[in-house]
Parts: structure tokens; C-alpha cells; sequence
């Protein structure tokens, strides 16, 4: 079983549509979840962290997470076909590295 | 703010052959991290600085691999002799201190011949 794992896609959503991206890790001890968007040939770009059970929103992003489940999502209202990029999942464990999961591809078509 | 900076962009040796990366870390960040996406995997953890001490290394591959980060600031990665598995996309990525968020650099791309 991969430490994060994520279902690789293509998600593909209309626009103006919700995005519903999800992530699940194995390590119980993880502390700070985090997703991070990367556009083709470019480095992943931080869009949002979580560190507490329940929802955090920033503007069209809502980030959602269970430690219970050991389950972290990602919502994107509206969807934009600039939108369209891979969404990676990362945990953080107490020795601060990052595990990456390895991605979901979103597809926003017009 | 400058972002987290990497030189080269690209970079093909052959087999056998020394190759440098370089690391210019987001300015008055203590913690730079190395990470390297081989094709069709994930991003994976090479290694962690804080200033110029190496909290973690346990994800450098073999010792081929040498990092450095003298003064606290740059950073380098050495891989001496390169393999063919050693191509790739090397990440570099820096953080403050808040809840060890990390923003990373535009990677180098490694092509080993």
C-alpha cells in the first residue's frame, strides 16, 4: 500500500462545475496535509494546507480533512478551464519531509 | 519576494559523467529540501537542511548523491558518477516555519545518456 495514495484521473468536469479531488494516506502520525497544483512541465505550486479536522476555504478552494479516516479532499467551485492542471496530494510526518501522492489529473472543459 | 530558484533548467550528461544542481532557497528561509519525480512515479524526499546542518538524509539514494549547503544559504547536489537511473526532475523547495509549508523551486531536469 502507497503511503499517499491518489486516484491518477483524468477527473473531467465542465465549467463552472465542482472538482471533487481526494486523497488518502496510511501514516496516523501525519500532521499537515497540503495540496499543491502543477501545471505541465512546471513545479508544484501550494494552493492549500490543513492541519485540523474539518474545512478550510479559501476563495474557490475548500480543503477538507478526516483523521479518523485518514482521508484528505480538495473542492474547487467553478471551475475554470485554467483550472486544468495535475493536483498533488502531500503529507507531512514529524521529520517534516513531504510524501507526494502521485496526482490527479484534472480536465475542465468549456 | 524572489521564489526558490534552480540552475540548470535542463541538463543531459552520459553515464560516468559529474553533474552539479544548484539551489537558491526563498530569502531568509532555514529549511531547504531536495525532492526528485523520476518518470511515472511520485515526487519523492532526498533530503533536509536546516541552515547549513543536515537534519535528514534518509531518502538520498546511494552515496553517488552529495549535498551541500555551506553558509546556511545555497544549496548544491552532486551526483558523481551519474547512472541512468539517476534522470529525472530534481525539486528544491524551502520553508519558514509555518507548519513546515513548503514552496518549491522550478526543478532541474536530469538526463543521463
Amino acid at each position: 500500500q502507497k503511503e499517499v495514495e491518489q486516484n491518477s484521473g483524468p477527473l473531467s468536469v465542465p465549467e463552472g462545475a465542482i472538482a471533487s479531488l481526494n486523497c488518502t494516506y496510511s501514516d496516523r502520525v501525519s500532521q499537515s496535509f497540503f495540496w499543491y497544483r502543477q501545471y505541465s512541465g512546471k513545479s508544484p505550486e501550494l494552493i492549500m494546507s490543513i492541519y485540523s479536522n474539518g474545512d478550510k476555504e479559501d476563495g474557490r478552494f475548500t480543503a477538507q480533512l478526516n483523521k479518523a479516516s485518514q482521508y484528505v479532499s480538495l473542492l474547487i467551485r467553478d471551475s475554470q478551464p485554467s483550472d486544468s492542471a495535475t493536483y498533488l496530494c502531500a503529507v507531512n510526518i514529524p521529520t517534516d519531509k513531504l510524501i507526494f501522492g502521485t496526482g490527479t489529473r484534472l480536465q475542465v472543459f468549456p | 519576494e524572489a521564489g526558490v530558484t534552480q540552475f540548470p533548467s535542463h541538463s543531459v550528461i552520459e553515464k560516468g559523467q559529474t553533474v552539479t544542481l544548484r539551489c537558491d532557497p526563498i530569502s531568509g528561509h532555514d529549511n531547504l529540501y531536495w525532492y526528485r519525480r523520476v518518470m511515472g512515479k511520485e515526487i519523492k524526499f532526498l533530503l533536509h537542511f536546516v541552515k547549513e546542518s543536515k537534519q535528514d538524509e534518509s531518502g538520498m539514494p546511494n552515496n553517488r548523491f552529495l549535498a551541500e549547503r555551506t553558509g546556511g544559504t545555497y544549496s548544491t547536489l552532486k551526483v558523481q558518477p551519474a547512472e541512468l537511473e539517476d534522470s529525472g526532475v530534481y525539486f528544491c523547495a524551502s520553508g519558514g516555519v509555518r507548519y513546515n509549508e513548503q514552496f518549491f523551486g522550478p526543478g532541474t531536469r536530469l538526463t543521463v545518456l
